[in-house]
């Protein structure tokens, strides 16, 4: 099966900070990809995605950058607040199925 | 206020029960999926349906069943033979059929636990 990992599985930062949640994929043959967020409890949030012939997209507040050639991806939140404390997760999908990783915490010091 | 519900937000099953998770889309998406989520796993795929009245299995049907008969509709049976149910259920949908380069949206989830 696929394997989408993340580096980290928590991240503390203050408010105000950014913050870099990061994604690698195993898939070369992937191209198009999908961040969530899911707080506690709910159903995973769309948050922005990416398709392979991209390099960078950006959002409200939050950039993904992919990285084709090492097969990684990665969400920047800019300013990051309370609100954005939950887990996030990338997913991948090379045309068949999506694939998800297990998620990093996110934990937003005030 | 379009969306996906899923329903009941709690669920507990006695051995040998065989239980129904609800799943409903008022997004007019032609397609609908069922995941499973465990603790320290990404989601898993059950079951898949691209079209009213055909459904396909995912990577973890056993144990599970579906239906299709209406295009917003979309349950999930966990039956007696799933040992190991207890885990926070996800239906999604997507716009058009197929698992291609499509924006696939969640609901709340079901979480289901064993009595």
């Amino acid at each position: 099966g696929e394997s989408v990992g993340l580096h980290l599985p928590t991240l503390s930062v203050q408010e105000g900070d950014n913050s870099i949640i990061n994604c690698a994929y195993s898939n070369s043959a992937s191209d198009y990809f999908i961040w969530y967020k899911q707080e506690s409890g709910k159903g995973p949030q769309f948050i922005i995605d990416i398709r392979s012939n991209m390099d960078k997209r950006q959002g409200q507040r939050v950039t993904v950058l992919l990285n084709k050639t090492v097969k990684h991806l990665s969400l920047q939140i800019a300013a990051t607040q309370p609100g954005d404390s939950a887990v996030y997760f990338c997913a991948e999908n090379p045309g068949n199925q999506f694939y998800f990783g297990t998620g990093t915490s996110l934990t937003v010091i005030p | 206020d379009g969306g996906i519900t899923q329903s009941p937000k709690y669920l507990f099953r006695k051995e040998g029960q065989n239980v129904t998770l609800s799943c409903e889309q008022n997004l007019n998406h032609d397609a609908m999926y069922w995941y499973r989520q465990d603790p320290g796993q990404g989601l898993r795929l059950i079951y898949y349906s691209q079209i009213v009245n055909d459904f396909q299995k995912g990577d973890i049907a056993e144990g599970y069943s579906v239906s299709r008969e209406k295009k917003e509709s979309f349950p999930l049976t966990v039956t007696s033979a799933q040992k190991n149910p207890t885990a926070f259920y996800l239906c999604a949908s997507t716009k058009a059929g197929g698992l291609g380069l499509e924006t696939q949206y969640f609901g709340p989830g079901t979480r289901l636990l064993v009595l």
